[in-house]
């Protein structure tokens, strides 16, 4: 177990609400991501880090931003959550300072549903 | 830019039949390459990976080889079993970040 943990696991809110999903890993790993993953869409990258207070976006990440103030902790934020935005969402981590191809370890998702 | 293609899914098969997933790839360069599982209600798994042409990863009866000739890393399983059932994906990376693969949905029946 490569020490994720997500939260919350499951969320409901309203279109037009704020929401913040919590990615909390153990392992001092320099590499933090945030994917979503949808019907015939697989994985998609939304926002990635690799260190901290150092984000770029990924392929999808329009309506969310992302905040990593330590290296144990990445945020990802809907300002404004639209019902396009249901999906489930992983965080993922990688790597140490020496190695930027390692294999990811995933969380076990946050299923968020906008209604 | 870089992508995956894998084949699409589902794929339906009784235990102990053999499976293929195929999966090619687009990049520049020489990515390394992935097989990830993922189990329902659990996040993606690395199943097993292979860093260069040639190189067969292998875990768990599972095997990939990376050819770089056809740009691709086909999954096989000799006999699969109904604990197998699953979304697999095959990505590729090469840089700070992964490319997946759409996933393929793998159900065994006994």
């Amino acid at each position: 177990d490569a020490g994720i943990t997500q939260s919350p696991r499951h969320k409901v809110t309203e279109t037009g609400t704020p929401v913040t999903l919590r990615c909390h890993q153990t392992e001092n790993h320099r590499y933090m991501y945030w994917y979503r993953q949808d019907p015939g869409h697989g994985l998609r990258l939304i926002h990635y880090s690799y260190g901290v207070k150092d984000t770029d976006k990924g392929e999808v990440s329009d309506g969310y931003s992302v905040s990593r103030s330590k290296t144990e902790d990445f945020l990802l934020t809907l300002e404004s959550a639209t019902s396009s935005q249901t999906s489930v969402y992983f965080c993922a981590i990688s790597g140490t300072a020496q190695s930027n191809n390692s294999p990811l370890h995933f969380g076990n998702g946050t299923r968020l549903t906008v209604t | 830019g870089d992508s995956v293609t894998q084949m699409e899914g589902p794929v339906t098969l009784s235990e102990e039949a053999f499976l293929t997933i195929n999966c090619t790839y687009t990049a520049t360069g020489y990515p390394s390459l992935f097989w990830y599982v993922q189990y329902p209600g659990e996040g993606l798994q690395l199943l097993l990976k292979a860093t260069k042409a040639d190189d067969k990863g292998s875990n768990k009866g599972f095997e990939a080889t990376y050819r770089k000739e056809t740009t691709s890393f086909h999954l096989e399983k000799g006999s699969v079993q109904v604990s197998d059932s699953a979304v697999y994906f095959c990505a590729q990376g090469g840089s700070e970040k992964l490319v997946f693969g759409k996933g393929t949905k793998l159900t065994v029946n006994p």
